[in-house]
């Protein structure tokens, strides 16, 4: 069964960039699209985007201009920058794995707050 | 894009059923049976409980179902059991490579 790890700062300054990082274990990450989704505290879910392993990405709309997702195949991660963030990026941000139009397996989640 | 609308709560007694909906637009639900269903304990990352429209994963109970029509879609828990009581999201591919959540329902067991 596929596992995932969200990993990197829980802390950024306004106007800086999130840089989060995915590892994979447990399945090969040459198969799949790999997703980023948040929800900030007590709020819905919101898909960021998602990364072939190709290198072809698909973005939210709302997010594509501070977006950008990469991944590693030799290292088995994939990983999430977002930019100028703002309070408003506060949240948990999940990464997980697509098989298609659903997905089908969860990290446990990272909380990024955005503070100066 | 909008976020899928979905009622803030339900709640039923144990044994009883609950279905939520998840109304969307014909750009999305009305359009692609790429609906899907999480629930999501307090705490707790997402579980993927139904997967286009109506398919179960493996070891998702079959109390849990799905549907659809026309822009709306809907899930539905057959006796409810304590352990049922969480959020549930809907999400429905959008077009353009897109993909939206719903709002969310707080499921209750009384």
């Amino acid at each position: 069964q596929v596992q995932l790890q969200e990993s990197g700062p829980r802390l950024v300054k306004p106007s800086e960039t999130l840089s989060l990082t995915c590892t994979v274990s447990g399945g090969s990450i040459s198969t799949y699209y790999w997703s980023w989704i948040r929800q900030p505290a007590g709020k819905g879910l919101e898909w960021i985007g998602r990364i072939y392993t190709s290198g072809n990405t698909n973005y939210n709309p709302s997010l594509k201009s501070r977006v950008t997702m990469s991944v590693d195949t030799s290292r088995n991660e994939f990983s999430l920058k977002l930019t100028s963030v703002t309070a408003a990026d506060t949240a948990v941000y999940y990464c997980a794995s697509s098989a298609g139009s659903y997905i089908d397996y969860w990290g446990q989640g990272t909380l990024v707050t955005v503070s100066s | 894009q909008s976020a899928l609308t979905q009622p803030p709560s339900a709640s039923g007694s144990p044994g009883q059923s609950v279905t939520i909906s998840c109304t969307g637009t014909s750009s999305d639900v009305g359009s692609y049976n790429y609906v899907s269903w999480y629930q999501q304990h307090p705490g707790k990352a997402p579980k993927l409980m139904i997967y286009l429209v109506n398919k179960r994963p493996s070891g998702v109970p079959d109390r849990f179902s799905g549907s659809k029509s026309g822009n709306t879609a809907s899930l539905t828990v057959s006796g409810l059991q304590a352990d049922d009581e969480a959020a549930y999201y809907c999400s429905s591919y959008a077009g353009n490579n897109n993909y939206v959540f719903g709002t969310g329902t707080k499921v209750t067991v009384l």
